[in-house]
């Protein structure tokens, strides 16, 4: 099946400094990526949705400055944490479907990035 | 909203072990019913769906029935191995949306 591959699969990284997460589309092309995170003995939460060459729709909550995203072609969106603080310590998670199997095509997900701030 | 609900973990069970994690949703309309399987360091994969009331899933061993009338998606199986020890999460997609909406996820353990 198609792969998706997430870029580092852990970091560590002190206060205040910014951190940057890719999302790879491996063998297929995709037009939208997701980016989900994850609170230890929690459900996966849709924090944005990421759209080939225009802005990314965020979900209500999720502020836009904090997390920058960029899918600056078919294949690779980023997301970047920036002036990280530890309460941004989560595992966060990309998902990606094929744009030619149209929005019920499979949904793909990465292996998870786990971000550390200390 | 719509909105999950999965059976807390984490389960445990003994290999060849009947292995039943429930899930419920809410959700408008009649949405796709999804269990998703996460391996120890690795990503999300689909382990199988549902898309209308009655039908049933299934993937390696695994099933699951679309039950309307009960909301429920439970993902059962008859003789766990140690190879399914992993997360199992439930999902849902309305028609209409192109995301997922996810449960909190189960831990299963399957000792040998």
């Amino acid at each position: 099946g198609a792969v998706v591959s997430q870029h580092p699969s852990w970091v560590i990284c002190k206060s205040g400094t910014s951190v940057k997460i890719e999302c790879r589309s491996l063998d297929f092309q995709a037009t939208t990526m997701f980016w989900y995170r994850q609170f230890p003995k929690q459900s996966l939460m849709l924090m944005a949705t990421s759209n080939e060459g225009s802005k990314a729709t965020y979900e209500q909550g999720v502020e836009k400055d904090k997390f920058l995203i960029n899918h600056a072609s078919l294949t690779l969106s980023t997301l970047t944490v920036t002036s990280a603080h530890p309460e941004d310590s989560s595992f966060y998670i990309c998902s990606a479907r094929d744009f030619k199997e149209g929005n019920t095509g499979e949904l793909f997900f990465g292996e998870g990035s786990r971000l550390t701030v200390l | 909203g719509d909105s999950v609900t999965q059976m807390e973990g984490p389960v445990t069970l003994s290999e060849e072990a009947f292995l039943t994690i429930n899930c419920t949703y809410t959700a408008t309309g009649y949405p796709s019913l999804f269990w998703y399987v996460q391996y120890p360091g690795e990503g999300l994969q689909l382990l199988l769906k549902a898309t209308k009331a009655d039908d049933k899933g299934s993937n390696k061993g695994f099933e699951a029935t679309y039950r309307k009338e009960t909301t429920s998606f439970h993902l059962e199986k008859g003789s766990v191995q140690v190879s399914d020890s992993a997360v199992y999460f439930c999902a849902l997609r309305r028609t209409s949306a192109r995301q997922l909406t996810f449960g909190s996820g189960t831990q299963l353990t399957v000792l040998p």
